[in-house]
């Protein structure tokens, strides 16, 4: 079974501010590792999706990074709005399930203006 | 193209009912994954569907079960429901590329059991 862990559960800052948001996992034989935003009461939206074979994804202001052998990624948000905040919510799935999600519990963020 | 469409978006059902949820996804994927979310256990897999089999169950009773289609909608029944199967159902469209195996959710489909 893939254990995801995201630290912190929750974070409050200004904006403008570079943030870092972490998930671990404890099965190395990942092959995907998504991260998510979720608005209140709403469906998921992928941001970025990271291979197994690929050490990190960009789009926009996000950066995520994989390493597999200390089973953690991270998420980047450069010059956080208050737009961005959200929960974001890392995944990854199993080489033998492949597609079969393990979701953490999710950081919640906010940032004010 | 259009997203992942779910409905109902809401339900409100009575204890011991059972209940129908729909989920068709981006056109040309043939997976459908379902998840179920609540705030004490967070996002748990329930299933998922490929080319109308089943190849992937999670630890959920019998009560919860599924179909495909040969147009690769999903449908998700709940059986006998109970106060605890109140959450908030999601329904992934997964894109498979070799190893590569995106997931896009749907708005979700709120269940209240009364």
């Amino acid at each position: 079974k893939q254990e995801v862990t995201q630290i912190p559960a929750a974070l409050s800052v200004p904006e403008g501010e570079n943030l870092v948001l972490n998930c671990s996992f404890t099965d190395s034989a990942i092959y995907n590792l998504q991260w998510f935003r979720q608005d209140p009461g709403k469906g998921l939206t992928s941001l970025l999706l990271i291979q197994s074979s690929q050490r990190e994804q960009t789009s926009g202001r996000l950066n995520a990074s994989l390493d597999k052998s200390s089973g953690r990624s991270t998420l980047y948000i450069a010059a956080s709005q208050p737009g961005d905040s959200a929960t974001y919510l890392c995944a990854g799935d199993r080489g033998s399930t492949l597609g079969r999600l393990y979701f953490g519990r999710g950081t919640q963020l906010t940032v004010w203006p | 193209k259009a997203g992942v469409t779910q409905t109902p978006r809401y339900l409100i059902k009575t204890r011991g009912q059972q209940v129908t949820l729909s989920c068709s996804p981006i056109s040309g994927h043939r997976s459908v994954s379902w998840y179920q979310q609540t705030p004490g256990q967070g996002l748990q897999f329930l299933f998922e569907y490929f080319s109308e089999t089943q190849r992937n169950k999670g630890n959920f009773p019998g009560r919860f079960s599924g179909r495909q289609f040969s147009n690769s909608r999903s449908e998700m029944n709940v059986s006998t429901l109970e106060l605890g199967d109140s959450a908030l159902y999601l329904c992934a469209s997964i894109a498979y590329q070799g190893q590569r195996a995106e997931a896009f959710f749907g708005q979700g489909t709120r269940l209240t059991v009364v």
